[in-house]
This record gives C-alpha cells, structure tokens and sequence, in this order.
C-alpha cells in the first residue's frame, strides 16, 4: 500500500520559516516524482512544486517562486519542502502527492497544517 | 499559465439526480485533464484522467468527457456518498492548474 505522511506543519510568525518533510513508503521511491499541493482554509487546490525522481530538476508555482525550497533524501524516502519568508497567505494544508500514469495526482498524503499568524 | 474554471460554483441536487459539471481551459490542453473529488478534512481522490479514463476502484456512474478546451464530469445518478467538491485539473504543461471547484450539496 502506497503511503505518504506529511509532518513539520505548525503555527510560524510572518516572516519566519519552516521546513515540511513528506515519507514515502511502498513503492520505489527513487522512481517518481513528487509534488506538494496546498489548500488555504476554505479555498481550492494550488499546486506549488515539483521536484524530479533523481532530485535534479525542481519547479515552482510563481506564488512561492524564491522563497520555498524544495528537496529529497531517496536514501529515506523523503522530499523536504524548505518554507522562508512566509507570508499570511502561504497559511494552507499542505499535501504531497505521487504522480499516477501521467502528471495527475495519484496517491496524497493527509497533510499538514502550517498557519502564518502574528 | 493555463487557467481552469469551473461551472457551476455550487450545485444543489438529491439522490438519484444526474449532475453534470464542466471545466473549461484557457487554452488546448488536448486531453490532460483529470478530475477528483474532495470530502471535508481529507485529500482530494482522483476520479478520472486523461479526460475520460475512470480510475482504479472508481463507480461507473462517474464519467469524463471532452478535449481540447471543454470537459465535464458526469455522475449518472447521485449517491449519497457523492456530495462533496469536486475539482479539474490540467496537466498539459507547468504550472498545473485546478478549477476553482463545484460543491455538490443536498437539495
């Protein structure tokens, strides 16, 4: 069974950083790409990065373009999303997911929770 | 960047209804498109992709059609278990783009 646990989420002041990791297990993870997805409270879906199976290619949505960071370890099966200058807005669930056959998204996590409040 | 709308915002229907919801793009995006559904406090699912194929596990009665510009999700008849959002999704080219969704509700 494909898993995904998302965890390092919290309340963080404006300004500040946090940096969210995501555990995979269940499939090869070296294989596949991963994306993270956030979702502000009562709004819809963003997607916001993407990095490659081999770690070397990354994108980003302009929303987070410069100040989110993304990363994997496949010796641990994790992809770290590096979050600096956050903002109210970046206040979100935020979820990891797998690819399925093409770039949608097949298998998320639960998600965690970061607020950027003062 | 390519954007997605949804139509209707809110949909209000009963049990047995057939719903139908559409997603256009601001450009061909050929037939990258999925849909998912999202219940309260829980990850999206996916339902169909690649504009008409039903997931794994997926009910007949969801159903995908369209390309090109215009798409829409149909649920034949509505079960109880099917009130929920539900988004579009292209995944044409970066960066991806959902709908802003539609929220089945109980008439």
């Amino acid at each position: 069974e494909i898993q995904l646990v998302e965890s390092g989420g919290g309340l963080v002041q404006p300004g500040g950083s946090l940096r969210l990791s995501c555990v995979a297990s269940g499939f090869t993870f070296s294989s596949y790409s991963i994306n993270w997805v956030r979702q502000a409270p009562g709004k819809g879906l963003e997607w916001i990065s993407y990095i490659s199976s081999d770690g070397n290619t990354a994108f980003y949505a302009d929303s987070v373009k410069g100040r989110f960071t993304i990363s994997r370890d496949n010796a641990k099966n994790s992809v770290y999303l590096q979050m600096n200058s956050l903002r109210d807005d970046d206040t979100a669930v935020y979820y990891c997911a797998k690819y399925g056959t093409y770039a949608y998204f097949h298998d998320w996590g639960q998600g965690t929770l970061v607020t950027v409040s003062s | 960047d390519i954007q997605m709308t949804q139509s209707p915002s809110t949909l209000s229907a009963s049990v047995g209804d057939r719903v139908i919801i559409t997603c256009r793009a601001s450009q061909s995006i050929s037939s990258w498109l999925a849909w998912y559904q999202q219940k309260p406090g829980k990850a999206p699912k996916v339902l169909i992709y690649t504009a008409t194929n039903l997931d794994s596990g997926v009910p007949s009665r969801f159903s995908g059609s369209g390309s090109g510009t215009e798409f829409t999700l149909t649920i034949s008849s509505l079960q109880p278990d099917d009130f929920a959002t539900y988004y579009c999704q292209h995944y044409k080219s970066y960066p991806w783009t959902f709908g802003q969704g539609t929220k089945v509700e109980v008439k």
